[in-house]
């Protein structure tokens, strides 16, 4: 069965400091999409960064990155240079296009907490 | 542009009692529309999806149902409401699977449901 693991249910980090939030996924799919998304207190839902099982680079959009190690099964989400406006909850999703007619299912999250 | 629009934002009814929370998308047509359910500091829990009218995928056996009785309207009801019915609803689009794999869910403002 398809599953996202986030293995670290809470973080602090020192404001400044790079931080990176693990997620393993299980699929037998070959294609799929994995994605990052951002919640702060607030509720709203945020689209952090994209990345294709396909894709041989590691997506970058801005202080966010993926490292994305296929054979592994896990795409860990890294950002740099915190800031206290990162604090939010992190979650880690996983889209199955082909055998669940594009299902996206989240794994459990991450709060972040960022120390000025 | 494309917006999802989502109500009520909060609402507190009784056990036994109906429901019905509406989610519509505009600026965009034949949108993959999914309802997520979230319990207080925890993950998102895929409740239903559907890829195109009438066409509704359930994820969790349980008292709650949906529809779409238009491209883009999604439904999300129950005839009698249990106390664990209570959380954080999300309604989100996506583009389909035309649109690639890459494309992310747009969320909705969310309702929070609490059932006394």
């Amino acid at each position: 069965a398809q599953k996202i693991t986030q293995t670290q249910p809470g973080m602090f980090v020192q404001e400044k400091e790079a931080v990176t939030l693990d997620c393993t996924y299980d699929t037998s799919d070959q294609s799929y999409g994995l994605f990052w998304y951002k919640q702060p207190s607030s509720g709203e839902m945020i689209f952090l960064i994209y990345q294709g099982s396909y894709d041989e680079q590691n997506a970058t959009e801005g202080r966010y990155s993926l490292n994305f190690q296929k054979a592994r099964k896990s795409a860990n989400l890294v950002i740099s240079a915190s800031q206290l406006g990162d604090s939010a909850m992190y979650f880690c999703a996983m889209r199955l296009p082909w055998s669940s007619a594009s299902k996206i299912i989240f794994g459990s999250g991450t709060r972040l907490s960022i120390r000025p | 542009s494309q917006t999802i629009h989502q109500w009520p934002a909060t609402l507190v009814q009784p056990v036994g009692s109906p429901l019905s929370l509406e989610c519509t998308v505009e600026g965009t047509s034949n949108p993959n529309l999914y309802w997520y359910r979230q319990a207080a500091g925890r993950g998102l829990q895929l409740l239903f999806y559907s890829v195109g009218i009438g066409q509704i995928s359930s994820e969790v056996p349980q008292n709650l149902s949906a529809s779409r009785p238009q491209d883009r309207q999604f439904i999300l009801s129950s005839k009698k409401l249990l106390l664990s019915d209570s959380g954080f609803y999300l309604c989100a689009w996506s583009q389909s699977l035309a649109g690639g794999l890459g494309s992310p869910l747009h969320f909705g403002n969310g309702t929070r449901l609490t059932v006394t």
